[in-house]
């Protein structure tokens, strides 16, 4: 199996612009998570989905941040107007039970940057 | 205060010495897991538990869920052990998320 895939691994943008990040769970999980690492807060959770519904996002800072997954094998994050404050790297990660009762795998994160 | 606590925050030890990193906790958990983050920044789970003890090669982690406190142990570390290990807790309240420790820096030195 390939893992949790996300794109794009880097991302630099101006501020204003939309960014949108993409994971990918690995086949047959039915949880995914979307995190934030900054150096400030370390991670966080931004939302969890379980069976592609969102249980709880009350980690999403604001209303410029909107999180799908519309199908088992896709999920987006994006954040529209991008701020510098969105600077830090987003991890996906998938697990094969609900929330943090089992293991997760995580993708590779992507490393925004906004100016 | 953080839900979660680590300690020490940062660690540097020679290589073949017996690791210990703490994690402590304030609320009632259902779950603990310890995860090791790579220098490249990649994140591996390597334990989850609720109770007593697992280990797994060199690796072994403890909890004692009366004293809200859990242990990873590292023997005969080598330089590759070299990483930041983070501590994360679900608690028991009905809440299924994961709330992080702020990680504890390790370097083994050749």
């Amino acid at each position: 199996d390939a893992g949790v895939i996300q794109s794009p691994r880097h991302e630099v943008t101006e501020m204003g612009q939309e960014v949108t990040l993409r994971c990918k769970p690995i086949s047959g999980h039915n949880s995914l998570f979307w995190y934030r690492q900054t150096m400030m807060r370390g991670l966080e959770l931004l939302i969890y989905f379980n069976n592609n519904v969102p249980i709880d996002d009350s980690g999403m800072p604001e209303d410029r941040f909107s999180a799908k997954m519309p199908n088992a094998s896709f999920s987006t994050l994006k954040i529209q107007p991008s701020e510098p404050r969105d600077s830090a790297v987003y991890f996906c990660a998938s697990s094969g039970g609900r929330g943090g009762y089992n293991e997760q795998f995580f993708g590779p994160g992507t490393r925004l940057t906004v100016l | 205060k953080n839900e979660v606590e680590q300690s020490p925050q940062n660690l540097t030890a020679q290589e073949g010495e017996f690791i210990t990193i703490n994690c402590s906790y304030s609320v009632g958990i259902s779950a603990l897991h310890w995860l090791q983050q790579h220098p490249g920044g990649g994140i591996v789970s390597l334990f989850m538990l609720s109770s007593g003890k697992k280990k797994h090669g060199r690796l072994i982690a403890t909890i004692n869920i009366q004293e809200k406190h859990s242990s990873l142990h590292i023997t005969a570390s080598h330089p590759r052990d070299s990483a930041v290990y983070i501590c994360a807790v679900v608690s028991n309240f009905g809440n299924e998320k994961l709330t992080f420790g702020t990680g504890t820096r390790l370097t083994i030195i050749p």
